[in-house]
């Protein structure tokens, strides 16, 4: 069925390193991908997203990566600061599913002072 | 920046209870939705809006649930009557365009049936 997984349910990194947070998914229908960061209690906050005709974007201290031919996406947040602590889902819109999102199990970032 | 706003931010009702949870969504926004994420679980569709009628929903949004887009702003989801495995935190979102565009959520409304 479709699924979208992440490999590493918790990530600790030192203030100042380079995060790179990993999800794999299934469905190569999927023609769009978004990453999201949640912090406790709040709802998913959009970071950046990248469409199946690249296979990489860059934002503001973020990089997003996508290995179609592996089904593979990550999310490299440069300079990771205290205020990146948070969990952070990937999620993929099938072709022709309208906003449809199917979520990841999400990655819980710890960035250590 | 806008927002999408949802209300109420906490309610807990009882088992076999009828709730209705309230979304804003951006004002330009033509596209909505309702998610839900069961504690510690991940965020899974329910159901999304466009023109006036549902144009998708997962096997989730059964016949208990419902939604409406009453006026110019508002869009709920209503439960009828709600059961114990409804409890979770239930995220509106709205997008300016369809699939493969930018979806925007709001804080969620947690709900605790009991």
């Amino acid at each position: 069925g479709e699924s979208v997984g992440l490999h590493l349910p918790t990530l600790s990194v030192q203030e100042g390193d380079n995060s790179i947070i990993n999800c794999a998914y299934s469905n190569s229908a999927s023609d769009y991908f978004i990453w999201y960061k949640q912090e406790s209690g709040k709802g998913p906050q959009f970071i950046i997203d990248i469409r199946s005709n690249m296979d990489k974007r860059q934002g503001q201290r973020v990089t997003v990566l996508l290995n179609k031919t592996v089904k593979h996406l990550s999310l490299q947040i440069a300079a990771t600061q205290p205020g990146d602590s948070a969990v952070y889902f990937c999620a993929e819109n099938p072709y022709n599913q309208g906003g449809k999102l199917i979520f990841g199990q999400g990655t819980e970032l710890s960035v250590k002072p | 920046e806008p927002e999408v706003t949802q209300t109420p931010s906490h309610q807990v009702t009882q088992m076999g209870q009828e709730v209705i949870l309230r979304c804003v969504p951006i004002s330009n926004h033509l596209y909505f939705y309702w998610y839900r994420q069961i504690l510690g679980q991940k965020v899974e569709f329910l159901v999304s809006f466009y023109n006036n009628e549902i144009s998708e929903k997962s096997e989730i949004f059964d016949d208990q649930f419902s939604v409406e887009r009453p006026d110019g702003s508002n869009f709920t989801l209503k439960i009828r009557s709600t059961k114990l495995e409804d409890s979770a935190m239930y995220f509106c979102a709205s997008s300016d365009r369809g699939g493969g565009n930018t979806i925007y959520f709001g804080e969620g409304s947690w709900l605790t049936v009991v």
